[in-house]
């Protein structure tokens, strides 16, 4: 167990729809980390943020959305969803993003089901 | 942009065999490594990490790499691997500074044949 965690476990919705996924990090970290894991992408990196302010962007799409909030946990936004969504997406988390010695933990992931 | 290379997209070993597993990356910068491991339907746990110093870093279940900066290569290896291991393998690398995501290779999966 890595400390970070995930709601929900799975979800399964429809094309069109909207999604929100949770993640609380592990006790201390600062920085929250998003990434989507799927066949035909592989691992890929979504959004980071540190201290609830947005510190770097990845490969997400303008219908996807995020924030961290004051208590650290961070949300992320899927709106009109496609086929091409369904994926397994992590949330990581690490202390001092900005160190050279930090490290990343995974939570379990929501395995997200677009029907 | 870095970009992380797993060229072994599937390994199947008999229990006892050593392991070798492949990771080779672009950029010419200091890098921070990591191998992270998914057990089935599980999720990524941190395996070892390289930051700097001794190039051979041990991890955890008997697992270690190499960091070789002339050739761009962490490489994974365990001396005897037993069923337990059978799992997807994901070598990572993140830029020393300034930019703090992962970028993920592939994966490797590997199967151990009892």
């Amino acid at each position: 167990d890595s400390g970070v965690t995930q709601t929900p476990k799975h979800l399964i919705t429809a094309t069109g729809q909207r999604v929100t996924l949770r993640c609380s990090p592990r006790s201390g970290d600062l920085s929250v980390y998003w990434y989507q894991q799927s066949l035909d992408q592989g691992l890929q990196f979504l959004i980071q943020y540190y201290n609830g302010e947005e510190r770097a962007k990845g490969n997400i799409l303008e219908r996807f959305s995020a924030q961290q909030f004051p208590d650290l946990h961070s949300e992320l936004n899927l709106s009109s969803l496609e086929l091409g969504d369904s994926a397994l997406y992590f949330c990581a988390s690490s202390v001092d993003p900005g160190g050279g010695t930090d490290t990343q933990y995974f939570g379990p992931g929501t395995r997200l089901t677009v029907l | 942009a870095q970009s992380v290379s797993q060229h072994n997209h599937h390994v199947i070993l008999s229990e006892a065999a050593s392991l070798e597993l492949g990771c080779n990356y672009s950029y010419g910068g200091t890098v921070n490594l990591f191998w992270y491991v998914q057990y089935p339907g599980q999720h990524l746990q941190l395996l070892l990490k390289y930051f700097s110093g001794d190039p051979l870093v041990k991890g955890i279940k008997g697992f270690e790499a190499e960091f070789i900066k002339s050739k761009f290569s962490f490489n994974l290896r365990k001396p005897s691997v037993q069923w337990s291991d059978t799992a997807e393998y994901f070598c990572a690398v993140r830029l020393d500074f300034g930019n703090e995501k992962l970028t993920f290779g592939t994966g490797t999966r590997l199967t151990i044949i009892p």
